[in-house]
């Protein structure tokens, strides 16, 4: 089956500073690619997705990049706030399987 | 808020006892899909319902079932509770088996 490792498991910025958080996956018949941003207490949300005919996704200061021959993908966030604290998580998958999803990176950004 | 409803929101339990957790997925989604959530763990599948079939099966223990009703709505019990069982259980839906939205979820105590 899939398996998705992401790194780093937390990671501590300035506000104003960038966060990447990067995913590898294993199944190279993964095509679809989304980001979750979980804040205490509340379920995951989705945040971003790419999918696999795709390299890059932008939406306002949120970017994931896909390689797809390297089987990884990273999210890339810019100009962090205070709100931007939480659990991100990543996850791999096709139409046919479920969504396998990384252990989670905890983003503590400092004000 | 993503659509998705689930109660209760939270249950304590006692060892060896059965609890059913509901799902209400958002209007035209005919996926839903079973996650358990552990402290400070990623997302395991447990199990996908589609248009009220299962469709596939994750880590999900036999002591759990699940199903999914002809309004859609999802039941996920859980017998013959361990402490260990003590976790976030969240269900998602999808209008495509891609994109997945997350209730906010239901912590189970079991004590």
């Amino acid at each position: 089956g899939e398996n998705v490792e992401q790194h780093p498991s937390t990671l501590s910025v300035q506000e104003g500073d960038s966060a990447v958080i990067k995913c590898t996956y294993s199944d190279s018949a993964s095509n679809y690619f989304p980001w979750y941003k979980q804040e205490l207490g509340k379920g995951p949300q989705l945040i971003i997705d790419i999918r696999s005919n795709v390299g890059e996704k932008k939406d306002q200061r949120i970017a994931v990049t896909l390689n797809k021959t390297a089987k990884h993908f990273s999210l890339h966030i810019t100009e962090t706030q205070p709100e931007d604290s939480a659990v991100y998580f990543c996850a791999a998958g096709t139409g046919r399987r479920a969504l396998t999803f990384g252990s989670g990176t905890r983003l503590q950004v400092q004000p | 808020d993503s659509g998705v409803t689930q109660t209760p929101k939270h249950l304590i339990t006692a060892t060896g006892q059965r609890v059913t957790l509901r799902c209400s997925p958002r209007s035209g989604d005919l996926s839903v899909y079973w996650y358990q959530q552990s402290l400070d763990q990623g997302l395991q599948f447990l199990i996908h319902y589609y248009n009220g079939e299962e469709r596939a099966k994750g880590n999900i223990l036999e002591r759990f079932s699940a199903q999914q009703f002809p309004d859609l709505h999802s039941e996920l019990n859980l017998s013959s509770l361990e402490l260990g069982d003590s976790a976030l259980y969240f269900c998602a839906s999808s209008p495509t088996d891609t994109e997945a939205f997350f209730g906010q979820g239901t912590r189970l105590t079991v004590v």
